[in-house]
């Protein structure tokens, strides 16, 4: 079985700072793993997916994560936080039927 | 590349009716899920479509609920007798095939129940 931990419900970070969020994974096969943006009463829009190729992978809006294996941690950074930043966002691991099993989310707040 | 597309975008209806929401993909997808997700939480899985063929339900589907996608195209979602718990964001993707694939997702339909 497949499952994705989200490290905070909540991140507080100034605008201009760095923006660490935190995801683990478990899965018994190398995952896919990807993460989403969630803008209030909207659907989910695709950051950036690790599909086992380069280990660091570059997302959009300046986002990027690093997959360690060794770790089993797939964390989203993003070196200088925007306003627009603030939203919910979203790890997830899919199975190879593209079934996705999310984390609880972690709630990002820009603080000017 | 238009999206993927759910109606309504709000429903709000009384316990113990039955609500249907519509669900069209991106035109090339061939694959199609749906989840649910409740406040604070992240989207739940609860079923997909391979084309035409419902290929596997959650077990949060319960027997009030069921979806087809004729055609292989747009999809439908219908929940008889809601009950209060059946208040969520229902969200509907697509994607182009296997698991490596991103899903695309719609605004959701959030159902409310008085």
């Amino acid at each position: 079985a497949q499952s994705v931990t989200q490290l905070g419900s909540h991140v507080s970070v100034s605008e201009g700072a760095l923006v660490l969020l935190r995801c683990n994974y478990s899965s018994s096969v190398p995952p896919y793993l990807f993460w989403y943006v969630q803008y209030p009463n909207q659907g989910l829009q695709l950051l950036l997916k690790y599909t086992s190729a380069a280990t660091l992978v570059k997302g959009i809006n300046g986002f990027e994560a690093e997959f360690k294996k060794s770790e089993t941690s797939f964390h989203l950074t993003k070196p200088s936080a925007h306003m627009s930043d603030a939203a919910e966002y979203f790890c997830a691991v899919s199975d190879s039927w593209g079934k996705l099993q999310f984390g609880a989310g972690t709630q990002v707040v820009v603080t000017p | 590349d238009t999206g993927v597309s759910q109606n309504p975008r709000h429903k709000i209806t009384k316990r113990g009716q039955n609500v249907t929401f519509r669900c069209d993909p991106i035109s090339e997808h061939n694959r199609l899920y749906w989840y649910r997700q409740t406040l604070g939480q992240g989207p739940e899985f609860l079923t997909y479509f391979q084309n035409e063929a419902q290929l596997e339900k959650s077990r949060l589907l319960s027997d009030r609920f069921s979806a087809e996608r004729p055609k292989g195209s747009f999809s439908t979602l219908e929940i008889q007798r809601t009950e209060q718990g059946d208040s969520a964001m229902y969200l509907c993707a697509s994607s182009a095939g296997q698991g490596s694939q991103p899903q695309h997702f719609g605004d959701g339909t959030r159902l409310s129940i008085l």
